[in-house]
């Protein structure tokens, strides 16, 4: 079964900050990866995703994440925090020996900007 | 509006007392799915649709039933709640396969079970 490994549950970063959010997937097959964010109180929203049309991927509110196939890795970056960014960021990865209807969420980071 | 819909958003209820969490989109999806947040363990799938009359188990199905009557509606049941599914519930939507697509999420329902 596919797994997500997300390092770090809280990350904290000061505003202006560079914000680096990791993400590991197990398979050794590329599945289909997102990023999707949370907001206090609200559902999620997704930032960005890879789809292997290129490994650099421009998501919204200025994130990118990059994907490594021989690192097996999805991290999420941005090169300056804003305090509206203070939210939850979930990794999620598609199944590739499956269908592509069930996604797996990694157990989240919650990431806290201080001004 | 495009949207998600779940109603109740805060329910509390007793152990054994059947209930329903309404799931309506808007977008005329194909897919939609359940998921349960704690926290910890992030969002956890409990069942999807690809269609009317299509569903299939996610990864924490028991204890849990669904339906897709109408391509709108998704409604989860929970027919004897007991309180480890005490959750923050999420209901989605997309276009095609949710593995694949932008999956669209609901406010979430908030369920507590004494």
């Amino acid at each position: 079964a596919q797994s997500v490994t997300q390092l770090g549950s809280h990350v904290s970063v000061s505003e202006g900050a560079l914000v680096l959010l990791r993400c590991n997937y197990s398979s050794s097959v590329p599945p289909y990866l997102f990023w999707y964010v949370q907001y206090p109180n609200q559902g999620l929203q997704l930032l960005l995703k890879y789809t292997s049309a290129a490994t650099l991927v421009k998501g919204i509110n200025g994130f990118e994440a990059e994907f490594k196939k021989s690192e097996t890795s999805f991290h999420l970056t941005k090169p300056s925090a804003h305090m509206s960014d203070a939210a939850e960021y979930f990794c999620a990865v598609s199944d590739p020996g499956g269908s592509n209807y069930k996604l797996t969420f990694g157990k989240g980071t919650l990431l806290t900007v201080n001004p | 509006e495009a949207q998600v819909t779940q109603n109740p958003r805060y329910l509390i209820t007793v152990t054994g007392k059947k209930l329903t969490v309404t799931c309506s989109q808007n977008m005329n999806h194909e897919y939609m799915s359940w998921y349960r947040q704690d926290p910890g363990l992030g969002l956890r799938q409990i069942y999807y649709s690809m269609n009317v009359e299509v569903t299939d188990k996610g990864d924490v199905p028991e204890g849990y039933k669904v339906s897709r009557k109408e391509k709108r509606n998704f409604p989860l049941i929970l027919e004897s709640p007991s309180p480890n599914q005490t959750s923050l519930y999420f209901c989605a939507s997309s276009f095609g396969a949710g593995g694949v697509n932008e999956q669209f999420f609901g406010p979430g329902t908030r369920l507590t079970v004494l």
